[in-house]
């Protein structure tokens, strides 16, 4: 079945620096990958996802990118701000459509 | 974005006793919705997954019995935790999806803690 790996688990920046988060999946077969923050006591939220029938995908200052050949994918935070601090998690949704999810990055953005 | 809700946020229960945690699609139709448990530091354990008017798919390990999942319209499923008990004590996320769609989005949790 599909696996998902990610890295960092923790990741500290300073306030206006980018951010990248890396993810690698196993199953070829996968063809959407999205991203979710979640807030301390709250349900994931959907950032930013992604289509393996492309290689990348912006908004605002959020950005994904996809390499299928490599069947790795990452998170681009640019110009970070305090309230970007939080646990972003990427998934890969598998043939049954079950979300395969990474383990976890914990996003700190110093002052 | 599509916008899911769940009540309660946070309960607080007996041992013994059951609770029931509703989720609802607010402005799309759910025709399947997933209930997920979160441990502290830990990423979301898929529990079970139920499509609208069938009976839910457990996840190896899940008691059916004790977890009782109802998706009786296409806004609306229900968790039951039966006979709580304070290992149960965790964070329930419930998610919804529309036909087709591989999008899942999320409830805002509900806090559970059996004393």
């Amino acid at each position: 079945g599909e696996n998902v790996e990610q890295h960092p688990s923790t990741l500290s920046v300073q306030e206006g620096d980018s951010a990248v988060i890396k993810c690698t999946y196993s199953d070829s077969a996968s063809n959407y990958f999205p991203w979710y923050k979640q807030e301390l006591g709250k349900g994931p939220q959907l950032i930013i996802d992604i289509r393996s029938n492309v290689g990348e995908k912006k908004d605002q200052r959020i950005a994904v990118t996809l390499n299928k050949t490599a069947k790795h994918f990452s998170l681009h935070i640019t110009e970070t701000q305090p309230e970007d601090s939080a646990v972003y998690f990427c998934a890969a949704v598998d043939s049954n459509y079950q979300l395969i999810w990474g383990a976890g990055t914990k996003l700190i953005i110093k002052p | 974005g599509a916008v899911v809700s769940q009540h309660p946020s946070r309960v607080i229960c007996k041992s013994g006793t059951s609770v029931k945690i509703e989720c609802r699609s607010l402005d799309f139709q759910a025709t399947t919705m997933f209930w997920y448990r979160q441990f502290p530091k830990q990423s979301l354990m898929l529990m079970a997954t139920s499509n609208e008017g069938s009976k839910a798919t457990y996840e190896q390990g899940v008691e059916k019995d004790k977890f009782l999942i109802n998706h009786a319209s296409l806004t609306l499923s229900t968790l039951t935790v039966t006979s709580a008990h304070p290992e149960d004590s965790s964070f329930y996320i419930c998610s919804a999806r529309g036909s087709g769609i591989e999008t899942q989005y999320f409830g805002p949790g509900t806090r559970l803690l059996v004393l």
